[in-house]
């Protein structure tokens, strides 16, 4: 166990709807990033908060947001989905200190099923 | 631009032989850090072991160690004495040591099935 939780575990929804899921980090860990895993694109950084601010944006659509609260938890919001959103969504969390060694550790995932 | 290379898609090994999983980088960084993880048909995604950029020692985590070269830009993961349990995807992936640039960049991954 990484001590990183995400919710929900599995969602199927259908196009046009939008999603949010959830990521609350470790303990004492203070940045939060998204990251997307499907078949053809592989591991995908999407977007990172550290402390309550966006630090970092990778490869994240228009249609998707996210924001970290004032207790460290983590939000993606995923809206007007398409067949090709569905994918492997992890949340991962570290000290975020800036170092090499600062080791991100990844919650359970949260898979996104669009029909 | 930072960039991580498997490729091996797959690797099919003995049980209790040793395996060892290839993986190339590269960057213009000097200060940098770099990752294997280890997804089972679960999916999570686990960490295993880090080896930075300054350290002349190879890391080592139990049965895991890494093969760190740093003049070939070179990260192979050694697994010795495979276990059944090891059967998962392995992915290496680096990160840059600066603030505003802390994304793990993955590669491909390869796919270990240990044989009984």
């Amino acid at each position: 166990d990484s001590g990183v939780t995400q919710t929900p575990k599995h969602l199927i929804t259908a196009t046009g709807q939008r999603v949010t899921l959830r990521c609350s980090p470790r303990s004492g860990d203070l940045s939060v990033y998204w990251y997307q895993q499907s078949l053809d694109q592989g591991l995908q950084f999407l977007i990172q908060y550290y402390n309550g601010e966006e630090r970092a944006k990778g490869n994240i659509l228009e249609r998707f947001s996210a924001q970290q609260f004032p207790d460290l938890h983590s939000e993606l919001n995923l809206s007007s989905l398409e067949l090709g959103d569905s994918a492997l969504y992890f949340c991962a969390s570290s000290v975020g200190d800036g170092r090499a060694a600062d080791t991100q550790y990844f919650g359970p995932g949260t898979r996104l099923t669009v029909l | 631009a930072q960039k991580i290379t498997q490729t091996q898609p797959g690797m099919f090994v003995q049980e209790k032989e040793a395996v060892t999983l290839d993986c190339t980088y590269d960057t213009s960084d000097q200060s940098y850090g770099l990752f294997w993880y280890k997804q089972p048909s679960s999916g999570e995604m686990i960490f295993l072991i880090y080896q930075g950029s300054y350290d002349e020692q190879n890391a080592t985590e139990g049965r895991y160690s890494l093969n760190f070269q740093k003049a070939r830009k070179s990260a192979n993961l050694v697994i010795s004495a495979s276990q059944l349990g090891d059967s998962a995807m392995y992915f290496c992936a680096m990160r840059e040591a600066n603030f505003g640039n802390e994304k793990l960049t993955f590669g491909t991954g390869t796919r270990l099935t240990i044989i009984p």
